[in-house]
């Protein structure tokens, strides 16, 4: 079936400083991915829309400048998460379409982010 | 914004049928319902989805009221592996974006 990796599983990073999560889909082109936030005992929540070469969409207050999406080809999609801090401490999950002939939308199977 | 309501926990016994409700009942003629489950601290994993017609596949059968405006996640054969959080899903055929409602927390109690 369609497959969708994330990585890294889990990080930690210290407040102030950048990290990049990276969604790739393995065997499959994916023109958009998305990206959720999820908190802890609540459902996910959608962030952005990534579209390949060509800037993302961004859902109603969701920072731009904060969550910086990059889509440059048809299999990554990336999100850095900008000047964290410990509020941004989150599970992070991007989801791709893999098409028609297949079943449903394919999600990556997660990011925990810890910022301390 | 999320389209759909689901009773926010339900348990079921081993081995017996799961029945998961969804009410949408503002869906529109385009729009499918999806299922989706997420084990905790993954991510979701697609169960099944339809138009009108209900459906069955491996793991589940799905059936959808005439009117569309509510649906039936059924787990015909319930295991402790299938406790995970249940989310309905209306999205349009012309549409990528799926928001996601609270979900059914589902227990399967030995």
């Amino acid at each position: 079936g369609a497959v969708v990796s994330q990585h890294p599983s889990r990080v930690i990073c210290k407040s102030g400083t950048s990290v990049k999560i990276e969604c790739r889909s393995l065997d499959f082109q994916a023109t958009t991915m998305f990206w959720y936030r999820q908190f802890p005992k609540q459902s996910l929540m959608l962030m952005a829309t990534s579209n390949e070469g060509s800037k993302a969409t961004y859902e109603q207050g969701v920072e731009k400048d904060k969550f910086l999406i990059n889509h440059a080809s048809l299999t990554l999609s990336t999100l850095t998460v900008t000047s964290a801090h410990p509020e941004d401490s989150s599970f992070y999950i991007c989801s791709a379409n893999p098409g028609q002939g297949r079943d449903g939308y394919t999600f990556g199977s997660g990011t925990r982010l810890t910022v301390v | 914004d999320a389209k759909t309501t689901q009773p926010p926990s339900m348990d079921c016994a081993e081995g017996r049928a799961a029945n998961l409700p969804c009410n949408h009942s503002t869906i529109s003629g385009n729009e499918y319902v999806y299922w989706y489950r997420q084990i905790h601290s993954q991510g979701p994993q697609y169960i099944i989805h339809g138009l009108k017609n209900n459906e069955t596949n491996e793991m589940a059968s799905l059936i959808i009221t005439e009117d569309r405006k509510s649906s039936t996640l059924i787990l015909p054969h319930a295991t402790l592996r299938d406790t995970a959080v249940y989310y309905c899903i209306v999205v349009s055929n012309t549409g990528n974006q799926f928001y996601f409602g609270t979900g059914t927390s589902l227990t399967v109690i030995p």
